[in-house]
């Protein structure tokens, strides 16, 4: 069974510092990996979407993937209080439209 | 554009008791998706879909049945509700292109007591 793992958090940094999100995974066949923003109360978002080796950047954001490691993380720069949530990791094992396996996420606060 | 929309938001059962969980998607998505979220566990995929009639079971299935009329709707039933079945529910569809991920619904809260 696929197993993605964020074992670290809960996470707190001050505002305008940089948070570093970790995720690794078990299937080394996994192709596709997304990093899902959730509020409390609400359902998740996507935030990234990344499925080759190196950095995807989008604003703040910039995923970085590792197949060799089994690892993809998420950079947030600048961090503010409204970036406040759970980070939740998804990783699939094909690379188009196949279903995800989550994480159990990273409940991250940013202090103002 | 309403998106995935899930009904009812909230929902209180006891004991044996059974629902049908509504999801209707207008994004003209094939594939859609039905996960639960305990409190600190992630998602955990109960059921999913490819298209109209075509269904199969994920990680969690049991207690719960679905089905595939339409393209816009993919309802959840839970027979002879447990309260190991408390839990948030989403819906999700995925359209083809994979960089878009899942939409997801906004979730129905539900409580078996």
């Amino acid at each position: 069974q696929k197993e993605v793992e964020q074992n670290s958090g809960p996470l707190s940094v001050p505002e305008g510092a940089i948070a570093s999100l970790n995720c690794t995974y078990s299937d080394r066949g996994s192709q596709s990996f997304f990093w899902y923003r959730q509020y409390s109360g609400k359902s998740p978002e996507l935030i990234m979407s990344i499925y080759s080796n190196g950095d995807k950047e989008d604003g703040r954001f910039t995923a970085q993937l590792n197949k060799a490691s089994q690892y993809v993380s998420l950079l947030i720069r600048d961090s503010q209080p409204s970036d406040s949530a759970t980070y939740l990791c998804a990783v699939t094992d094909t690379g188009a439209n196949s279903k995800l396996t989550f994480g159990k996420g990273i409940t991250l606060s940013v202090r103002p | 554009n309403a998106g995935v929309t899930q009904t009812p938001k909230f929902r209180i059962l006891k004991i044996g008791q059974s629902m049908t969980l509504q999801c209707a998607q207008d994004m003209n998505h094939n594939y859609m998706y039905w996960y639960r979220q305990d409190p600190g566990m992630g998602l955990k995929l109960i059921y999913y879909s490819v298209g109209a009639g075509i269904t199969d079971k994920g990680e969690v299935p049991n207690g719960y049945n679905v089905s595939r009329s339409t393209t816009e709707d993919f309802p959840l039933r839970l027979e002879l509700a447990a309260p190991s079945q408390t839990s948030v529910y989403f819906c999700a569809s995925q359209g083809m292109s994979w960089n878009y991920g899942y939409t997801f619904g906004s979730g129905t809260r539900l409580t078996v007591v």
